[in-house]
């Protein structure tokens, strides 16, 4: 079974300023993919950033950047000069891939930005 | 850019009455799925589908709810007799499904059919 908690429901930041949201998550699997979603009010989910966690490196995708720490099961996304578009719910995901390609979803943090 | 595409939008329908929701997965992808999303929760797993059969249900899945690749490139959800509980967005997804990369492993989403049962 998998979970992922994400211990912020909210969050605010001043536009161009940094935030990071935080979460964690708990698997069986060795070889699982860790994802970001973002829903803006539209409620479309968009996919933000991703990451294997074989890899040490972590994935950056512009101003989106994640930390990942296997060891201790957290993967949180850090936004750089933050913009008011980046204003919507985030959720973490895991997938354990293999013959479960399921995604398990954190509950979401509501980011906020203000101008 | 390829994308999954869901009709309809937004269905209002009567309590008991039958739904059916449709999407075209992403066309070189093997995986299909269903998640859905009360309002104000989480996106929650309803199935999976692969090679024309049922890989995995969530225990919401019940008896009420059937999905069905009927030609080859749609695949619907149908929700046999709706309950007022059934309100939520409904997201289809796909993904390639290829061990060992991640770009295997990536679900993408539709923009979600919005169901209001009343």
């Amino acid at each position: 079974a998998q979970t992922v908690t994400q211990s912020q429901p909210e969050m605010s930041v001043q536009e161009a300023e940094t935030v990071t949201l935080s979460c964690t998550y708990d698997t069986s699997e060795s070889d699982y993919y860790l994802f970001w979603y973002k829903q803006p009010p539209s409620r479309q989910m968009i996919l933000v950033i991703r990451q294997e966690a074989y890899k040490q490196q972590n994935a950056t995708e512009n101003r989106f950047s994640v930390n990942f720490q296997k060891a201790a099961k957290s993967f949180s996304l850090k936004i750089s000069d933050s913009q008011l578009g980046d204003a919507a719910m985030y959720f973490c995901a895991v997938n354990s891939g293999g013959s479960n390609y399921k995604l398990t979803f954190g509950k979401g943090t509501l980011l906020t930005v203000n101008p | 850019e390829p994308e999954v595409t869901q009709t309809p939008s937004h269905q209002v329908t009567q309590m008991g009455q039958e739904v059916i929701l449709r999407c075209v997965p992403i066309s070189n992808h093997l995986y299909f799925y269903w998640y859905r999303q009360i309002l104000g929760q989480k996106v929650e797993f309803l199935v999976s589908f692969y090679n024309n059969e049922i890989s995995e249900k969530s225990e919401i899945f019940d008896d009420q709810f059937s999905v069905e690749r009927p030609d080859g490139s749609n695949f619907t959800l149908k929700i046999r007799s709706t309950k007022l509980e059934d309100s939520a967005m409904y997201f289809c997804a796909s993904s390639e499904a290829v061990t060992g990369r991640i770009s295997g492993n990536t679900i993408y989403f539709g923009e979600g059919s919005w169901l209001t049962v009343v």
